[in-house]
């Protein structure tokens, strides 16, 4: 059974610019979770869905950054624009439902220079 | 809102050495609780989790971890590590439900030296 799928695995990108991650969660599992890792923290929730509602976004910074599932299945993270604060790992994470444990992907490595 | 300690952030041991990673939260009521484990350049993955039952639960490669609900703890312990239990130690917790999410610790990184 695949796993969660992130991509990219690493992007480096200038300060101002838009960056997206993409993200497929594992076949049936209707939330899912976006969450921020920095370097030496444990991740962080940004946006958790349900099926295709954000049900959980408080801690998402709205003014930059913005996230969609459509369809309910594949997700995808934007940030616009970038800053170098927003350097970290972006990770993705499927549960079947809310009341089981998540399995997450292997993350996108978000550089801003 | 519930929050999650782990207190050793940074764990050095010899193989066969025993293994016992501190994790504390800060919710009263009922919990579910999880270690998870990060190899070197690999994903997040459950070792164990705690819904209800027994409070001493058994996870892969010899882990276990005891809950002790009065002391708001979960610890993950190991009786004999080996070089490939190098990782990343992350505990999480969350209340039952819905619409409650996973918190995280900050993670412990253990070395094992061979």
């Amino acid at each position: 059974e695949a796993g969660v799928v992130q991509s990219p695995r690493y992007k480096i990108i200038e300060k101002k610019q838009p960056v997206a991650f993409w993200c497929n969660p594992i076949s049936g599992h209707n939330t899912l979770y976006w969450y921020l890792q920095n370097l030496g923290q444990g991740p962080e929730l940004l946006i958790r869905y349900e099926n295709e509602e954000a049900v959980d976004d408080s801690q998402l910074p709205k003014d930059r950054f913005s996230a969609e599932r459509l369809k309910g299945v594949d997700s995808t993270l934007k940030i616009q624009p970038a800053e170098l604060g927003d350097s970290a790992v972006y990770l993705c994470a499927s549960s079947l439902d809310g009341n089981t444990e998540a399995f997450f992907g292997q993350g996108t490595r978000l550089t801003v220079v | 809102a519930q929050s999650v300690s782990q207190h050793n952030h940074h764990v050095i041991l010899s193989e066969a050495a025993s293994l016992e990673l501190g994790c504390n939260y800060s919710y009263g009521g009922t919990v579910n609780l999880f270690w998870y484990v990060q190899y070197p350049g690999q994903h997040l993955q459950l070792l164990l989790k705690y819904f209800s039952g027994d409070p001493l639960v058994k996870g892969i490669k010899g882990f276990e971890a005891e809950f002790i609900k009065s002391k708001f703890s979960f610890n993950l312990r190991k009786p004999s590590v080996q070089w490939s239990d190098t990782a990343e130690y992350f505990c999480a917790v969350k209340r039952p439900g819905g619409s409650y999410i996973p918190t995280f610790g900050r993670g412990t990184s253990l070395i094992v030296h061979p």
